[in-house]
């Protein structure tokens, strides 16, 4: 079983403030790992993604995560956030395989304050 | 332009009036998905197809229907929709299951 914890719901931060979203995992085989984004109204867009070799994955928009295996997270971070930032950010889990599925978190609101 | 649509995007019915909502991509993708989105509880999946006439349940399958006989359509089918089901639904794709997967626009069900 596969599993995905996003702690809290909502997050806020100043404009050019550091992001850091946490994520933690639970995967009983090797994980792929994925960021997406929803901005209000549209569906979701994938941020970044982590499958194999390096750990330090970077993504779009100036968004980048690091794969821990010993800590089992996959956090997502941004060293200055925009305005255009303020969406919510879902973290996700599957592993090699047809078979296999995504198992998303509950997600979190990200606010970028003026 | 590699996208998956949906139809329609918003949609308010009455309790029990059967609805269909339609999925389709043009990526030649094998895995298709249906998830349904509300607040505080993320993207639960309902069904996924992992090929044409291979379906099967997700999380949260009760109440809903999907088929699968195109490879580039996966329609979701409320046979007799209940007001728990006023959600937002996407739809999504992929070569794999644990694949990177595409998403719809969602779809904003209302059922009265």
């Amino acid at each position: 079983a596969q599993s995905v914890t996003q702690l809290g719901s909502h997050v806020s931060v100043s404009e050019g403030a550091l992001v850091l979203l946490r994520c933690n995992y639970s995967s009983s085989v090797p994980p792929y790992l994925f960021w997406y984004v929803q901005y209000p109204n549209q569906g979701l867009q994938l941020l970044l993604k982590y499958t194999t070799g390096a750990t330090l994955v970077k993504g779009i928009n100036g968004f980048e995560a690091e794969f821990k295996k010993s800590e089992t997270s996959f956090h997502l971070t941004k060293p200055s956030a925009h305005m255009s930032d303020a969406a919510e950010y879902f973290c996700a889990v599957s592993r090699a395989g047809a078979n296999s599925k995504l198992t998303f978190g509950k997600g979190i609101t990200l606010s970028v304050r003026p | 332009e590699a996208q998956v649509t949906q139809n329609p995007r918003y949609l308010i019915t009455v309790t029990g009036k059967k609805l269909t909502v339609t999925c389709s991509q043009n990526m030649n993708h094998e895995y298709m998905s249906w998830y349904r989105q509300d607040p505080g509880l993320g993207l639960r999946q309902i069904y996924y197809s992992m090929n044409v006439e291979v379906t099967d349940k997700g999380d949260v399958p009760e109440g809903y229907k999907v088929s699968r006989k195109e490879k580039r359509n996966f329609p979701l089918i409320l046979e007799s929709p209940s007001p728990n089901q006023t959600s937002l639904y996407f739809c999504a794709s992929s070569f794999q299951g644990g694949d990177e997967q595409y998403f719809g626009p969602g779809t904003r069900l209302t059922v009265t």
